[in-house]
C-alpha cells in the first residue's frame, strides 16, 4: 500500500515552455501533498504544500507564479513549471499523506526535468 | 538553517559490516523521525521511523537508536550488504506534517 506515482518520470522541454508534473496517490486518498526539489547531490528542498481544494503554501523563495500547484481532487496534484529555463533543470519530487492525518510522507519516483 | 544535521556525508563499509549514521535536531517540536533510503534516481522510500518516547527500534537489519535528552538519532545498519548502497535521509517530522530532512549520507558498501 502507499504508493505515489509520478508522470512523466523524465522531461526535456525548451525554454519558455511550461512543463505538467502529476502526482497521483494510487491506493490511498491524500489530503495533503508535498512538492520537492531535488539538485544532485544535495537533500530533498519542500517548495510547497498542498490541500485538497485550496490554495498551495508556498516555501519562502519558492516563486508561486512560476511553479503553480493544482490539488484537485484527493488523488491527484499538478506542479506546473512556467515559462521554464535551464536553472529550473531539476529533480522534482512529491509527496503524500493519508486523509489519517498525521502520518508518514509517501514519496513518488521524482521527475527529471531537463530545461534546454 | 539546516534543522537536522547528518553525519557522515559519505561511508564506505565491507560487507557484513555495520553502518551507523548519525543525525541531531534543535526543535523539540519534532515528534516523529523517519529515515528514507534513496536509490540514484528514484523517489526516497520509508526504511524504518520513530517516536521520541521509544529509545529503540528495530526492523530486520536496520535499527534507529534514539536518545530524547541529547537530541541526537542514528541509524544502524547490520550486516550491510551492497544493496543497501544508497543516500540515506534522516529526518524530523513536527505534528503539521512538515518534513526536515538531513543533508543525507551516501553509502556504499563494499563486496
Amino acid at each position: 500500500g502507499a504508493v505515489v506515482s509520478q508522470h512523466p518520470s523524465r522531461v526535456i522541454c525548451k525554454s519558455g515552455t511550461s512543463v505538467k508534473i502529476e502526482c497521483r496517490s494510487l491506493d490511498f486518498q491524500a489530503t495533503t501533498m508535498f512538492w520537492y526539489r531535488q539538485f544532485p547531490k544535495q537533500s530533498l528542498m519542500l517548495m510547497a504544500t498542498s490541500n485538497e481544494g485550496s490554495k498551495a503554501t508556498y516555501e519562502q523563495g519558492v516563486e508561486k507564479d512560476k511553479f503553480l500547484i493544482n490539488h484537485a481532487s484527493l488523488t491527484l496534484s499538478t506542479l506546473t513549471v512556467t515559462s521554464a529555463h535551464p536553472e529550473d533543470s531539476s529533480f522534482y519530487i512529491c509527496s503524500a499523506i493519508g486523509t489519517s492525518g498525521r502520518d508518514t510522507q509517501y514519496f513518488g519516483p521524482g521527475t527529471r526535468l531537463t530545461v534546454l | 538553517q539546516q534543522q537536522v544535521k547528518q553525519s557522515p556525508q559519505s561511508l564506505i563499509v565491507q560487507k557484513g559490516g555495520i553502518s551507523i549514521i548519525n543525525c541531531a535536531y534543535e526543535n523539540t517540536a519534532f515528534d516523529y523521525f523517519p529515515w528514507y533510503q534513496q536509490f540514484p534516481g528514484k523517489g526516497p522510500a520509508l526504511l524504518i521511523a520513530i517516536r521520541p518516547d521509544v529509545s529503540e527500534k528495530k526492523e530486520g537489519r536496520f535499527t534507529i537508536s534514539f536518545n530524547k535528552s541529547a537530541k541526537q538519532f542514528s541509524l544502524h545498519i547490520m550486516d550491510s550488504q551492497p544493496g543497501d548502497s544508497a543516500t540515506y535521509f534522516c529526518a524530523g517530522q513536527t505534528g503539521a506534517n512538515n518534513l526536515f530532512f538531513g543533508t543525507g549520507t551516501r553509502l556504499t558498501v563494499i563486496p
